[in-house]
């Protein structure tokens, strides 16, 4: 079946540190690749997407290329704020009937100023 | 425009009690999700309606939950009778009734504790 793994969390990174955090799935066909982002207190907001392979979807400095060799979607920052403090989540989601969203575990992000 | 709506935000109850939780989705959303994350685990799809019919349910857990959307606005989920393992965060989420690319918007969650 449909699965994505990310990386463990949590992780904690200073102010203008560079961010990767890894996201790799597996599934039949050519889904299309999210990151959700939840700060405190809030609901899941899309931060990011991307519909096909080799597309990269950009979002707040946010990256994340989809690579259909690697099966892997891995969210990029270049330098990051205190305000980005969050959890962040991996998904696929194919087209068709069946619409839902299959997650990854979540990453808990702490910015330190 | 109002995004997703969950209420109540939190729900503290005993094993054994029912508990009703309801999203109210964007307005002139077709497509309304169920989602729950247990234990910090990852975010898992319950069921999917479109308007008022239930298009996917392949997701709850059993018959102890059920889901409605009367008159395909707002929907309700129950839980009866709850069990511990049911606690988490239930969360609803709402898009457009358009093709593939759609964008699901989520709400901040209902947060479950059966003790």
């Amino acid at each position: 079946g449909n699965s994505v793994t990310q990386m463990e969390g949590p992780v904690t990174l200073s102010e203008e540190a560079f961010l990767t955090i890894n996201c790799t799935y597996t599934a039949t066909g050519y889904p299309s690749l999210f990151w959700y982002v939840q700060y405190p207190g809030e609901g899941l907001q899309l931060l990011l997407k991307a519909t096909k392979a080799d597309d990269k979807g950009s979002n707040k400095g946010f990256e994340a290329t989809y690579r259909k060799e690697t099966t892997s979607f891995h969210l990029e920052k270049g330098s990051v704020q205190v305000s980005d403090s969050a959890v962040y989540f991996c998904a696929l989601k194919y087209s068709g009937s069946a619409r839902q969203l299959t997650f990854g575990s979540g990453t808990q992000l702490t910015v330190l100023p | 425009e109002a995004g997703v709506t969950q209420f109540p935000s939190h729900s503290v109850i005993e094993k054994g009690q029912t508990v009703t939780l309801r999203c109210d989705p964007i307005s002139g959303h077709d497509n309304l999700y169920w989602y729950r994350r247990v234990m910090g685990k990852e975010i898992k799809f319950l069921l999917h309606f479109v308007k008022e019919s239930k298009q996917d349910e392949s997701g709850m857990p059993n018959n102890r939950f059920l889901a409605e959307r009367t008159g395909g606005t707002y929907s309700t989920l129950k839980v009866q009778p709850a069990e511990l393992e049911d606690s988490g965060v239930y969360f609803c989420a709402s898009s457009r009734l358009l093709a593939d690319f759609e964008t699901q918007y989520f709400g901040p969650g209902t947060r479950l504790l059966v003790l």
